[in-house]
């Protein structure tokens, strides 16, 4: 199994509520990351896990939450958000995170729309 | 912290044409430079990668060039094909964290 995998695919949620990703890959990879991509924009990297212990925050707001419960699953909780908090948020993971250079699989995304 | 450049925003190639995106670093310490393709509604997808002590490196219709000292590198892509067109990203990495800075990115138009 070579795939990242995400749910939901498309999610609408108002500014009120609270809301997970999830993320999840068995392909044994203990870096899981969380991006976010704007429409024509490069993804932007917000979470950064490694062996299950948060390695990199990108100075992201409080309103998202990551969360690894173990090393295949990757949660990103939403509370409170904004509508410019609209986007395409994708998950990823590598072999590993702090050394060398392994490749980033890509999961499909989550359209997240806030109203 | 890095800060990728990538060149030019929007190309546009007959069928059958070569293709060339370039990127430019800030940063020397950067030594990973993976591409990524990005079909309409598709995850990226790692298409090729560089290492910065290999200056080329070749995948069939697709290679990748480094050049150090400048801090740029390309993608070339010959004998496009509609099935070409997409969005492609480069990116700069360092050797520890895997945190990878994307180019801007390129939207390619293979016309047939």
């Amino acid at each position: 199994d070579t795939e990242v995998t995400q749910t939901p695919k498309h999610l609408v949620m108002g500014m009120t509520n609270k809301k997970s990703l999830k993320c999840e890959q068995h392909m044994g990879h203990r870096a899981m990351y969380w991006y976010k991509q704007k429409a024509k924009k490069p993804p932007e990297l917000m979470f950064v896990y490694s062996y299950e212990k948060l390695s990199i925050n990108e100075s992201v707001p409080s309103r998202f939450s990551p969360e690894c419960p173990n090393s295949s699953l990757l949660n990103l909780h939403l509370h409170a958000l904004q509508p410019e908090d609209s986007a395409l948020y994708l998950c990823a993971s590598s072999q590993g995170a702090l050394a060398v250079y392994y490749e980033q699989y890509f999961g499909p995304g989550t359209r997240l729309t806030v109203t | 912290g890095e800060n990728v450049e990538q060149h030019p925003s929007t190309l546009s190639v007959q069928e059958g044409d070569s293709a060339v995106i370039k990127c430019t670093y800030s940063d020397s310490a950067s030594n990973y430079f993976p591409w990524y393709k990005q079909e309409l509604g598709k995850r990226p997808q790692l298409i090729i990668d560089i290492r910065s002590n290999v200056g080329e490196k070749k995948d069939q219709q697709i290679a990748v060039t480094l050049n150090k000292t400048a801090k740029h590198f390309s993608l070339h892509i010959t004998e496009t094909q509609p099935e070409d067109s997409a969005v492609y990203f480069c990116a700069a990495s360092k050797e520890y964290g895997n945190k990878l800075v994307f180019g801007a990115g390129t939207i390619l138009r293979v016309k047939s």
